[in-house]
């Protein structure tokens, strides 16, 4: 496709329910990465990968947070157990190489009830 | 669709007048820097970006200045047209860093 595609596009969950939300980069785009932003807030690193491999995972808030690449290409952030603290706008973005430009997709809301 | 920064601070200009959106960086090691823009209910769009070994870069209708010596980056808009509302956010890295920094960002607000 064109542009970062993400699904779906809004979730509810219920506290405790795991969840499951998918990235699918731009074609050829080596870097990818998560963010997680709050209401009113500016997007936060979660975690950062180069092909398949997962290179940065400093900014996921808890073990209960886990991301993959399996192939390099399309990625899927996993929260286990989910929590109302969870609840957010979870963005993806990739970019051709590290350190250029990023494009995001249009996020996923989740929403933990 | 849900507000994007709703407790930001607010920058109200008129159509026709040209904008310019301030952001201060945190790290002196940052040496690369992007103002994206974000609609409700959409992902960050990229508007330009800078490196450190520049102090200006212009786009269409954009410009962004860089001041390493004070750590501050500003957006210019010309010609402010009603399209541009929306919540601006600056973003540093740094280039050993996978990860990008976002500012607090700035709601930009355009009057008819």
């Amino acid at each position: 496709g064109a542009g970062v595609s993400q699904s779906p596009r809004y979730k509810v969950a219920k506290r405790g329910q795991d969840v499951a939300l998918r990235c699918d980069p731009i074609s050829g785009h080596v870097s990818l990465f998560w963010y997680q932003q709050a209401l009113g807030q500016g997007p936060e690193f979660l975690t950062y990968f180069q092909n398949e491999a997962q290179l940065d995972k400093s900014g996921l808030p808890s073990d209960r947070f886990f991301a993959e690449r399996p192939e390099g290409s399309v990625s899927t952030l996993k929260i286990q157990r989910t929590q109302q603290e969870d609840s957010a706008v979870y963005l993806c973005a990739s970019s051709f190489l590290q350190n250029t430009e990023a494009f995001f997709g249009q996020g996923t809301r989740l929403t933990v009830v | 669709g849900e507000s994007v920064g709703l407790h930001l601070p607010t920058l109200s200009v008129q159509e026709g007048d040209n904008s310019i959106i301030n952001c201060a960086y945190s790290n002196s090691a940052s040496d690369y820097f992007i103002w994206y823009k974000q609609e409700s209910g959409k992902g960050p769009q990229f508007i330009i970006d800078i490196r450190s070994n520049m102090d200006k870069r212009q786009g269409q209708r954009v410009t962004v200045l860089l001041n390493k010596t004070v750590k501050h980056l500003s957006l210019q808009i010309a010609a402010t047209q009603p399209g541009d509302s929306a919540v601006y956010f600056c973003a540093e890295n740094t280039g050993t860093a996978s990860k990008l920094t976002f500012g607090t960002g700035t709601r930009l607000q355009v009057t008819l």
